[in-house]
């Protein structure tokens, strides 16, 4: 299976700045099946970004995504209020589907 | 707009068959796939498994044969079941619909439930 790291565990940044997440694939994932979704306590997660580029219904342009191979990125591009959460990618290239450990923003 | 329900009980005996239903309403299952998510307390996502409408599924191997998905289009569902249940499968069950291998990922997903095994 494809195993996905994301990097860091942990970012700590105030309102305004600029996140930069990291997914790792443990092998090459094709560019239209990797997602991003973010995840609030006591909520499921929110589809955000599919195809590893590409925004889904409602969700702001400060988000964004990139990458190819085996290396991805989100990028919030100034971090609202609402952004500080838990944030996972997701590779659906080859099953079973998998999940990274996910990168929580915390407020600094 | 497509939303998903899950339902079940919320408590399970070790050993015992976990049964869960994800019920879909403002659209039909049909030409989709459908997904079970997991999240055990204070830890990540695992996907169990998923069903094309008209049958056909594919399954997590770290659950050993252990989980069946099934579908009822004459009802709009989609039902997970999870045999010889410990502990470890305590966890916030998801449902979701699952574009398979198209480029829309896991679009839509339900709330949750909350799965205790303990006797």
């Amino acid at each position: 299976e494809i195993v996905l790291t994301q990097s860091p565990g942990t970012l700590s940044l105030s309102p305004g700045e600029r996140a930069t997440l990291s997914c790792r694939a443990s092998q090459s994932v094709s560019s239209s099946s990797l997602a991003w979704f973010q995840q609030k306590p006591g909520q499921a997660p929110r589809l955000l970004i599919y195809g590893a580029s590409s925004r889904a219904t409602g969700i702001p342009d400060r988000f964004s995504g990139s990458g190819s191979g085996t290396d991805f990125t989100l990028t919030i591009s100034r971090l609202e209020p609402e952004d500080f959460a838990v944030y996972y990618c997701q590779q659906y290239d080859s099953s079973p589907w998998t999940f990274g450990q996910g990168t929580k923003v915390q407020i600094k | 707009q497509v939303q998903l329900q899950e339902s079940g009980p919320g408590l399970v005996k070790p050993s015992e068959t976990l049964s869960l239903t994800c019920t879909v309403s403002g659209g039909s299952i049909s030409n989709y796939y459908w997904s079970w998510i997991r999240q055990p307390p204070g830890k990540g996502l695992e996907w169990i498994g998923n069903i094309y409408y008209s049958g056909s599924t594919n399954y997590n191997p770290s659950l050993k044969s252990r989980a069946t998905i099934s579908a009822d289009t004459s009802k709009n569902q989609f039902s997970l079941k999870l045999s010889s249940v410990t502990a470890a499968d305590t966890a916030v069950y998801y449902c979701a619909r699952d574009n398979g291998y198209s480029i829309y990922g896991m679009d839509v997903w339900g709330q949750g439930t909350t799965v205790t095994v303990s006797s």
